[in-house]
């Protein structure tokens, strides 16, 4: 089984819309989750963590978890084309080891 | 925050030599490096985890002869590609982590074997 589990996609959603992207996790000892983007061609980017069940607000991105079901997701509000791009979800297990879902492809549609 | 430097950004080699990547932790110090590889529209792929001051640990079906790993000190792990094949050529992304805090990834390498 696979550690961190996300939807390929690719997911369309039209420009203004929410997109909402999903993960889940196998194991209940993980202590932090991560929710990273990467643009074709570049690096993953940061762009938000959580730590304790519930929701997380920055701008437009939320962070929702759920540790009893085990799942974490990114809500993304009045989604841009700028928005377009593969969004990965890592959980943190020990501190140091970090585990990586396989991404999750984002177009937004002008 | 963490900032992660990576070099070269960008190489093209001959097929056969070696090529080395560099990453450091600007800001931290980082006991553990990362060293990812992704193929075009692919996932990351870890390829091992490079520890400060002993041995790097090599995922299955990656060859430590090939890929090879020095951490020789706490903000600085290199890559080498040794004997390098067109089949190596890969985009290859080092990632730090400030314990709990999230990996922070270096700006990636794009090889090209020719």
């Amino acid at each position: 089984q696979k550690e961190v589990e996300q939807n390929s996609g690719p997911l369309s959603v039209p420009e203004g819309a929410i997109a909402s992207l999903n993960c889940t996790y196998s194991d209940r000892g993980s202590q932090s989750f991560f929710w990273y983007r990467q643009y074709s061609g570049k690096s993953p980017e940061l762009i938000m963590s959580i730590y304790s069940n519930g929701d997380k607000e920055d701008g437009r991105f939320t962070a929702q978890l759920n540790k009893a079901s085990q799942y974490v997701s990114l809500l993304i509000r009045d989604s841009q084309p700028s928005d377009s791009a593969t969004y990965l979800c890592a959980v943190n297990l020990d501190g140091n080891q970090f585990y990586f879902g396989t991404g999750t492809s984002l177009t937004v549609i002008p | 925050g963490a900032v992660v430097s990576q070099h070269p950004s960008r190489v093209i080699c001959k097929s056969g030599t070696s090529v080395k990547i560099e990453c450091r932790s600007l800001d931290f110090q980082a006991t553990t490096m990362f060293w990812y590889r992704q193929f075009p529209k692919k996932s990351l792929m870890l390829m091992a985890t490079s520890n400060e001051g002993s041995k790097a640990t090599y995922e299955q079906g990656v060859e430590k002869d090939k890929f090879l790993i020095n951490h020789a000190s706490l903000t600085l792990s290199t890559l080498t590609v040794t004997s390098a094949h067109p089949e190596d050529s890969s985009f290859y992304i080092c990632s730090a982590s400030e314990r709990g805090y999230g990996y922070t990834f270096g700006s990636g390498t794009r090889l090209t074997v020719v």
